[in-house]
């Protein structure tokens, strides 16, 4: 089974401020048919989470370009290039070339 | 647009069996999509289920495997679970969602909370 890993697991942000946050897999999650399933979601209280980034780096259908992907093989990382209110709640990566398997979760709120 | 709405027991006993329904409405079953079921246990992560293609084909998380089915009703546009000798670790919210082939969970339910009590 792969195994998904974010760090921090808690974010304190500044309005206004980047903010990162990192995935690892515990092994390639390079698909023989060339492209790399990982994807991040963002979950607010009381919601189903939302899919934000697909294929690593692709911001799904109405989502900030604030927002952005990177990374290959077993490293990934999201990115937000300045913290907005409405961006606090939990981050999830969730990979899809094997099955399908999520990270633990990284809070992101508001120093 | 693509909605999904879980129905189902709010309540199940333990050693019984749950079992929920995904009405989808706005787009079809049948389309080129995978259809999944994953849960979340109040106050933690996310858990992936299992999976359903529109051939009837499936996918099981191996975990639970042994104890899950994930069906499809064609003629009613939905797709449905089954989670056999349920206990209090299965006590959670349960979300159905299309899952795209470019591995992205794009529509989700709002989920509904199935908790496992005597």
């Amino acid at each position: 089974d792969i195994v998904m890993t974010q760090t921090p697991l808690s974010s304190p942000v500044t309005l206004g401020q980047p903010a990162s946050i990192s995935c690892r897999s515990s092994q390639s999650l390079a698909h023989s048919d060339g492209n790399t399933y990982l994807s991040w979601l963002h979950q607010r209280p009381g919601q189903p989470p939302r899919l934000l980034i697909y294929k690593i780096s692709n911001r799904f259908s109405g989502v900030p370009d604030r927002f952005s992907g990177s990374g290959a093989g077993t490293d990934f990382t999201l990115k937000i290039s300045r913290v907005e209110a409405e961006d606090v709640g939990i981050y999830y990566c969730m990979q899809a070339t094997q099955f399908r398997t999520f990270g633990q979760g990284t809070k992101v709120e508001i120093k | 647009q693509v909605q999904l709405q879980e129905s189902g027991p709010g309540l199940v006993k333990p050693s019984e069996t749950l079992s929920l329904t995904c009405a989808v409405s706005g787009g079809s079953i049948t389309s080129n999509n995978w259809w999944s079921w994953v849960r979340q246990p109040p106050g933690e992560g996310l858990e992936w289920i299992g999976e359903i293609f529109r051939s009837g084909g499936t996918n099981y998380n191996p975990s639970l495997k042994n104890r899950v089915t994930i069906s499809l009703d064609k003629s009613n546009n939905q797709f449905s679970l089954r989670l056999t000798s349920v206990t209090a670790a299965d006590t959670a919210i349960y979300y159905c969602v299309r899952d795209q082939d470019y591995g992205g969970f794009d529509y989700w339910g709002q989920g509904t909370l199935v908790t496992v009590s005597s």
